[in-house]
């Protein structure tokens, strides 16, 4: 399957702290794409990283790509409780008019 | 600028009934998809359209969906007859350029079938 899988499904953290999400896949990616979903509101693009990237950053968020070990993470640095989200990667791994394929998510609390 | 914008934000209907959900893309998009959401099967794709026609339909669950895009500013989704387990929220996105360039999602319409 090209679904990507995110590790933990859920996590706990308290603000200030910082929270590292894993996605692994089992197929060949052309682009790796990170979104964040508030609750009761649809997703929102954060990052996306690119076969031949390694990593990449965006104000408090770090991605990383590992293609050897078909893995990516995201850190998101002194977390503040308005991350509280639900987090997916997503993969896009044809060519044309293959589309995106998302994983089932990792909750993010984090507790002021 | 405006986002994609869903219609309605939420639907209650008893089983039987057809169901019609709308959505517009940000003006100038010319890739539009419809995803479904529920917490046993995630974030599916059902069908997405590229310049109007439709690409790729094998995530239509059945028959009894439909979905159409007549002009670049509007698609519907149509559920007949709902079922009570097509209850979930549903999801339009846009985006610019090719299926793997970020995608701007609409809010979503609750949907319930009694």
């Amino acid at each position: 399957s090209q679904q990507g899988e995110e590790d933990p499904q859920a996590l706990s953290i308290q603000e200030g702290e910082n929270a590292t999400m894993n996605c692994s896949y089992k197929t060949s990616i052309n682009n790796l794409q990170w979104y964040r979903q508030n609750s009761g509101r649809g997703l929102v693009h954060l990052i996306l990283i690119r076969s031949n990237e390694r990593e990449k950053h965006s104000g408090r968020l770090r991605v990383t790509l590992d293609t050897s070990k078909k893995s990516s993470s995201l850190l998101i640095t002194a977390s503040r409780a308005a991350d509280t989200a639900s987090y997916f990667c997503a993969l896009w791994g044809g060519s044309g008019n293959t589309p995106l394929v998302f994983g089932k998510g990792t909750r993010l609390s984090v507790i002021a | 600028d405006a986002g994609v914008i869903q219609s309605p934000r939420h639907e209650v209907t008893e089983m039987g009934q057809e169901v019609t959900l709308r959505c517009k893309p940000i003006s100038g998009h010319n890739s539009l998809f419809w995803y479904r959401q529920t917490m046993m099967r995630g974030l599916e794709l059902l069908i997405y359209f590229n310049n109007n026609v439709p690409i790729d339909d094998s995530g239509m669950p059945e028959d009894r969906f439909s979905a159409k895009m007549p002009n670049a500013s509007f698609s519907t989704l149509k559920i007949q007859p709902s079922e009570p387990r097509d209850s979930a929220v549903y999801f339009c996105a846009s985006t610019q350029g090719a299926s793997n360039q970020p995608q701007h999602f609409g809010d979503g319409t609750r949907l319930s079938i009694l």
